[in-house]
């Protein structure tokens, strides 16, 4: 059973382009959660999806980030216009609901970095 | 609300000496706690955890106990290896009152031989 799949691995983009950050859930996972890890720092939740459906973006910065988890096909974090900033690493998680304790099974990230 | 606060590192230990990295934690309601391991350039793998109070989660050779009284979780092993060296990521998960983790700001051990 193929773990958690993110892709790339890393990714680098100039200031203004757009970076788009793949995540494709463990078989049978149908919730998907996106955390960002900044330099020397632990992870910040950012988005909770289910397929179609955006859960909890709270931790989502309110321009520039989107993020979607169709019906078919991987979860997409997009970033448009990118600053020195956003550079980080993306980690997405999945999880299958398991009364009210929910394991997260982490990938192995999106490094992205931004010139 | 939510938060993980954790020792800080880096933490340099010789083979074989005991480790203990602290974790403390504030929360609302019941939350399960686990602590995630981080090798280079790779994802957070599961390590262990608990999901009540004085539950003790265990995996290869490490241990940590849910301590509500003093908001505890610290890691501990009795006796390190170089193939330990890593960044050890202590989370709480609110469970009912939320679906995201939390996570403190992770702690590097590296083990010398």
């Amino acid at each position: 059973n193929a773990g958690v799949m993110q892709n790339p691995r890393h990714l680098v983009r100039r200031r203004g382009q757009e970076a788009r950050l793949r995540c494709s859930p463990m078989k049978g996972h149908s919730h998907v959660y996106w955390y960002r890890q900044l330099p020397e720092e632990g992870l910040k939740f950012m988005v909770y999806l289910q397929k179609e459906n955006i859960i909890d973006e709270s931790g989502m910065p309110k321009e520039r980030f989107s993020a979607e988890f169709p019906k078919e096909g991987p979860s997409i974090l997009r970033i448009q216009q990118v600053v020195r900033g956003d550079s980080a690493a993306y980690f997405c998680a999945s999880s299958e609901p398991q009364g009210e304790r929910h394991e997260q099974y982490f990938g192995p990230g999106t490094r992205l970095t931004v010139t | 609300g939510n938060s993980v606060t954790q020792m800080e590192g880096p933490v340099t230990l010789s083979e074989e000496a005991f480790l203990t990295i602290n974790c403390t934690y504030t929360a609302t309601g019941y939350p399960s706690l686990f602590w995630y391991v981080q090798y280079p350039g790779e994802g957070l793998q599961l390590l262990l955890k608990a999901t009540k109070a004085d539950d003790k989660g265990s995996n290869k050779g490490f241990e940590a106990t849910y301590r509500k009284e003093t908001t505890s979780f610290h890691l501990e092993k009795g006796s390190v290896q170089v193939s330990d060296s890593a960044v050890y990521f202590c989370a709480l998960s609110p469970g009912a009152s939320g679906n995201q983790f939390y996570f403190g700001t992770g702690t590097s051990l590296t083990v010398i031989p």
